[in-house]
């Protein structure tokens, strides 16, 4: 399987533990995205890294997240102190190139719930 | 104003109509639009893709833009009950490359 790949692909935890998710994109992709679903809306932007560089932070990314890219390959997302309204599908995104033309493609997504 | 604003629907067509979705969205500068299908609990889908006015066709699905207008639809021809799902429209501004704006999503179902 080739396409982009994500773990875990459920996660419950406990309001106020700390949880981690990973990305790995496709293989030959620079660049990766976070999103962030919840129900009945569209994926929201949270941040994106070209190779290990961060470029763009989205402002729903509150200090309790974190996202790093250590060799511009896989990616973690770490969220601090879970409150119950993290709860939604987190997707990870990669694409080739940079363009305003780039196609990003999707992994399965973590499905968060915070009880 | 939202970025990007789609009829949430639900939209139902029997088998074999047209399906007719529709995208505004608000950035003049918009470069790149997107088509996702997302079935229930998985993630989205790429479809289509569309960067200059007119139509483009791949086998049942036709992406529309109008640049002018600010405007991009898809037509799904001949549709089939697999087609039920949620449609998501996804558009990258001129001045924030890379980043995906989306629509809430059309949700649309195929009745036999």
């Amino acid at each position: 399987d080739t396409g982009v790949s994500q773990d875990p692909r459920h996660k419950i935890t406990k309001r106020g533990q700390n949880v981690t998710f990973r990305c790995d994109p496709i293989s030959e992709h620079n660049r990766l995205y976070w999103y962030r679903q919840t129900l009945g809306q569209g994926p929201e932007f949270l941040t994106y890294f070209q190779n290990e560089a961060q470029l763009e932070k989205s402002r729903l990314l509150s200090d309790r997240f974190s996202a790093e890219r250590p060799k511009g390959s896989f990616s973690t997302l770490e969220i601090q102190r879970t409150e119950q309204g993290d709860s939604a599908m987190y997707l990870c995104a990669s694409s080739y190139g940079g363009k305003s033309t780039d196609t990003q493609y999707f992994g399965p997504g973590t499905r968060l719930t915070v009880l | 104003q939202k970025e990007v604003e789609q009829n949430s629907g639900p939209l139902s067509v029997p088998e074999g109509a047209i399906a007719s979705l529709n995208c505004t969205y608000s950035d003049r500068g918009s470069q790149s639009f997107f088509w996702y299908r997302q079935y229930s609990g998985k993630s989205p889908e790429l479809i289509m893709s569309i960067y200059s006015n007119g139509d483009k066709e791949d086998g049942r699905f036709t992406a529309q833009l109008n640049k002018a207008s600010q405007y991009v639809s898809l037509l799904i021809r001949d549709s089939q009950p697999s087609d039920s799902a949620t449609y998501l429209c996804a558009v990258i501004r001129g001045s924030t490359l890379g980043r995906l704006y989306f629509g809430r999503g059309t949700q649309l179902t195929v009745w036999p």
